[in-house]
């Protein structure tokens, strides 16, 4: 059974870095055949695809989100990792690490980190 | 960029009758890439349904989807108590705005 789960400040100052990690067990991101994939979910706003990095380190971003984040893999740790900079409160959500098929289908999630972005 | 709408944005059911969700897309896409997930209060989504009627590991029967072209559906055949839920469709990188299930 795959789990997820992401790590990281809760509360980030505007204009900073946002940093989250997501530590996968159950299966290795080095196996392939799938996406390591963030998602966020703002309270009106709802779910939000932010992109995903493949075990070659291959990487694609929704593209209003492109010029700020960074998805990259730690395969020595078994895990891959967020970085979202110059954020604004409109970046407070709850942020979501997940598995991703070849079809686009999410199977595995982690539990979720909210992030607050307040000075 | 590919729009999903949901609808209704609430269902008042009770608990064994039928639900029936709607997901429309902006544009045609393939049947091959629209999911849908259940999210309960405090949770992460579950994924349910994925290939348009391809039920998840573990998901029940009761839960089925179908639909092409532009129009997609997910029907819950009697609503048991768990089932009371929020749920979206996605389609890769996008998702639609979500249904909730509540109890009448």
């Amino acid at each position: 059974q795959v789990q997820l789960q992401e790590s990281g400040p809760g509360l980030v100052k505007p204009s900073q870095t946002l940093s989250l990690t997501c530590t996968v067990s159950g299966g290795s991101i080095s196996s392939g055949g799938y996406y390591w994939t963030w998602i966020r979910q703002h309270p009106v706003r709802g779910l939000e695809w932010m992109g995903y990095v493949y075990f070659t380190g291959t990487t694609y971003y929704k593209p209003s989100l492109k010029s700020r984040i960074t998805i990259s893999l730690d395969t020595t740790k078994n895990q891959f990792s967020l970085k979202l900079t110059s954020v604004t409160a409109a970046d407070t959500a709850v942020y979501y690490c997940a598995r991703e098929a070849q079809l686009g289908y999410l199977d595995y999630w982690g539990q979720g980190a909210l992030v607050t972005v307040s000075s | 960029e590919i729009v999903l709408t949901q609808s209704p944005g609430t269902l008042s059911l009770s608990p064994g009758e039928r639900a029936t969700l709607s997901c429309r897309a902006s544009q045609s896409i393939s049947s091959s890439y629209l999911a849908w997930y259940q999210q309960k209060p405090g949770q992460a989504p579950r994924l349910l349904i994925y290939a348009t009627s391809s039920r998840a590991t573990g998901i029940p029967d009761r839960f089925s989807g179908s639909g092409s072209g532009t129009d997609f559906s997910l029907t819950i055949s009697r609503l048991e108590p768990e089932d009371f839920a929020v749920y979206y469709c996605q389609q890769n990188g996008a998702f639609g705005q979500g249904t909730k299930v509540e109890i009448k």
